[in-house]
């Protein structure tokens, strides 16, 4: 097992345009985050999965995005209608227990133009 | 709100001295607490874990928690310049499954 995979690694996309990532987290962790950071900033928190149920989900994430899990393993987040505000690195990670912390992924940085 | 506070730094060490990090947090319910080094333009990357006052060390690495006093630290030893990095707190609550963090200290280890 090499980690938490995300891809894509980079995208630019025009403001407007809907774009979606992946992340395959550590295949033996049921539990599985998506977090965002701009520059100068730690993380901020989006949502969390258990196996396929979101059982979390952050009051600042608008309606425009979305994320799923569809079998408990892979997930998918997808903005609709981006801003120049989405711009930021996207990590996703994944846990067993959530007392031993994350593992994080190599993030997606999303570029808003 | 929880807050998670850091000194931004930038926090400059000679090589081979004693680093010390430091972390408050606002929310007494806080239950376990974690220290993530992130190299410029890379993912946070876990370290340090804690979840009981006192200290733990792990190799160079000594985390400290104060819960009375609501504080987290992480003092690295004999510094290294591959230890030049932004060094994340973050804390996590009971029955909460997301986890809070600071915006971060960014450490220059100097030769």
């Amino acid at each position: 097992d090499t980690g938490v995979s995300q891809d894509p690694r980079h995208k630019i996309t025009k403001r407007g345009q809907n774009v979606t990532f992946r992340c395959d987290p550590i295949s033996e962790h049921n539990r599985l985050y998506w977090y965002r950071q701009t520059l100068g900033q730690g993380p901020e928190f989006l949502t969390y999965f258990q196996n396929e149920a979101q059982l979390e989900k952050s009051r600042l994430l608008s309606d425009r995005f979305s994320a799923e899990r569809p079998k408990g393993s892979f997930s998918t987040l997808e903005i609709q209608r981006t801003e120049q505000g989405d711009s930021a690195m996207y990590l996703c990670a994944s846990s067993f227990d959530r007392n031993y912390g994350y593992t994080f992924g190599s993030g997606t940085r999303l570029t808003v133009v | 709100q929880k807050e998670v506070e850091q000194n931004s730094g930038p926090l400059s060490v000679p090589e081979g001295a004693i680093a010390s990090l430091n972390c408050t947090y606002s929310d007494r319910v806080s239950q376990s607490f974690f220290w993530y080094r992130q190299y410029s333009g890379k993912s946070p990357e876990l370290i340090m874990s804690i979840y009981s006052n006192g200290d733990k060390e792990d190799g160079r690495f000594t985390a400290q928690l104060n819960k009375a006093s609501q504080y987290v630290s992480l003092l690295i030893r004999d510094s290294q310049p591959s230890d030049s990095a932004t060094y994340l707190c973050a804390v996590n609550d009971f029955g909460n499954e997301k986890l809070t963090f600071g915006t971060g200290t960014r450490l220059t280890i100097i030769p």
